[in-house]
């Protein structure tokens, strides 16, 4: 069955701090695409990256950066030097193109960041 | 490129009442879905659309139903309100394939008093 896993609920840091989101997810494809998103305290959730599953490279982009490692089914999501402004609930999401119930998209539970000043 | 609108973006409703919450999707994207979010749950697919057809449907009674019109706009329709359904509800569309990225709007805040 398809799934993502995002082990940790909630995580407190100081600004400045680096921070590791972890992703874990089971999928009965051999292509598929992950995503993550950022929902801030406004609600909107925000796109923030899609990588295919034949793409292992990991992804930098500024503060942010992803490490895909398909032999342990994981997606990784890295902030360096975090600011108050990353404070968000971070959901990683699998692709399902059968969709069914579950929709297209298979979000893990969501991890809570929190940045302190 | 305008984003996913969504309106109302807040709505305060009596139990056994109807709502109606209407999107549109970003201009040129096919496919909508729809999603129940709440602090028990998380994250629910309710359903999604493409040129006007539901291909996709979560599992939720038959309260809570949809539809697509010809410019990829839609809306969604729950009737006889319960306090449950009390939830953010969010909207996102794609180009058009089931793996296509999905871009969100702002959501509407239900709350069924």
């Amino acid at each position: 069955a398809q799934k993502v896993t995002q082990a940790q609920t909630e995580i407190s840091v100081v600004e400045k701090e680096d921070v590791t989101l972890d992703c874990v997810y089971e999928t009965r494809d051999t292509t598929y695409y992950l995503f993550w998103y950022k929902q801030p305290p406004s609600g909107e959730l925000v796109f923030l990256i899609r990588r295919n599953s034949f793409d292992e490279q990991n992804e930098i982009s500024g503060r942010y950066s992803w490490n895909f490692q398909k032999s342990t089914s994981s997606f990784n999501f890295t902030i360096t030097a975090s600011q108050v402004v990353d404070s968000a609930v971070y959901f990683c999401a699998l692709s399902d193109p059968y969709g069914g119930s579950q929709g297209n998209l298979i979000f893990g539970k969501g991890t809570k960041l929190s940045v302190k000043p | 490129k305008a984003g996913v609108t969504q309106t109302p973006r807040y709505l305060i409703k009596t139990r056994g009442q109807q709502v109606t919450l209407s999107c549109s999707p970003i201009s040129g994207h096919r496919s909508v879905s729809w999603y129940q979010q709440t602090p028990g749950q998380g994250l629910q697919f309710l359903f999604e659309y493409f040129s006007e057809t539901q291909r996709n449907k979560g599992n939720f009674p038959g309260r809570f139903s949809g539809r697509q019109f010809s410019n990829s706009r839609s809306e969604m329709n729950v009737s006889t309100l319960e306090l449950g359904d009390s939830a953010l509800y969010l909207c996102a569309s794609s180009l058009q394939e089931r793996t296509d990225t999905q871009y969100f709007g702002p959501g509407t805040r239900l709350t069924v008093l």
